[in-house]
């Protein structure tokens, strides 16, 4: 696609409900990135996915959250049992991964609220 | 401790002041450097960004950034910002090609 696609754009949730969201990484981008951008705390890392690599999952706060990357392209961020602290917004990125000179570019992120 | 580190968090100017805004990192390996900003209910877009020859760099909109490599810096510039200049900027690092490190923000207000 043109750019990298997150849906959906809004999510309300109640309080210990599971949610999916979805990324759609720029095609041929082999890195895809999830970030939570939260209130005054800026962009949280969560996960990094890198070609056929083992993801890096050091940045998933709880084991609430996980996420997969099927066949290399879309990706897939869950979280379980929803809490209120996890009311954020969550930002997925991709890019050329592993090349040299190469940036990162933001979908317009899926806002999720927890009541 | 890999970081990355915006010492500014709010900033608030006039229109037609000069804007910098601090960025240091602390990582050995190869990095390139970049500055995103986020216009009020936008997505995050590039601003501008290093990846090796003149340590100064130009991007859209009037912004600079100059890295010091011994400073471990990549501060951004403006010498006169506008109103539509407020917004979130982002300073980030790239190691060895790996994954994006990113500042905690800065939130510039611009008054008119």
């Amino acid at each position: 696609g043109a750019g990298v696609s997150q849906s959906p754009s809004n999510k309300v949730t109640e309080k210990g409900k599971d949610v999916e969201l979805r990324c759609d990484p720029i095609s041929g981008h082999t890195a895809l990135y999830w970030y939570r951008q939260s209130l005054g705390q800026g962009l949280e890392f969560l996960i990094y996915f890198q070609g056929n690599s083992a993801p890096d999952k050091s940045g998933l706060p709880s084991d609430r959250f996980s996420a997969e990357r099927t066949g290399g392209s879309v990706s897939t961020l869950t979280i379980q049992r929803t809490q209120q602290e996890d009311s954020a917004v969550y930002l997925c990125a991709s890019s050329l991964g592993g090349l040299p000179n190469t940036e990162a570019f933001f979908g317009q992120g899926t806002r999720l609220t927890v009541v | 401790a890999q970081s990355v580190s915006q010492h500014n968090h709010h900033v608030i100017l006039s229109e037609a002041a000069s804007l910098e805004l601090g960025c240091n990192y602390s990582y050995g390996g190869t990095v390139n450097l970049f500055w995103y900003v986020q216009y009020p209910g936008q997505h995050l877009q590039l601003l501008l960004k290093y990846f090796s020859g003149d340590p100064l760099v130009k991007g859209i909109k009037g912004f600079e950034a100059e890295f010091i490599k011994s400073k471990f810096s990549f501060n951004l510039r403006k010498p006169s910002v506008q109103w539509s200049d407020t917004a979130e900027y982002f300073c980030a690092v790239n190691v060895d090609f790996n994954k994006f490190y990113f500042g905690s923000g800065t939130k510039l207000n611009v008054k008119p």
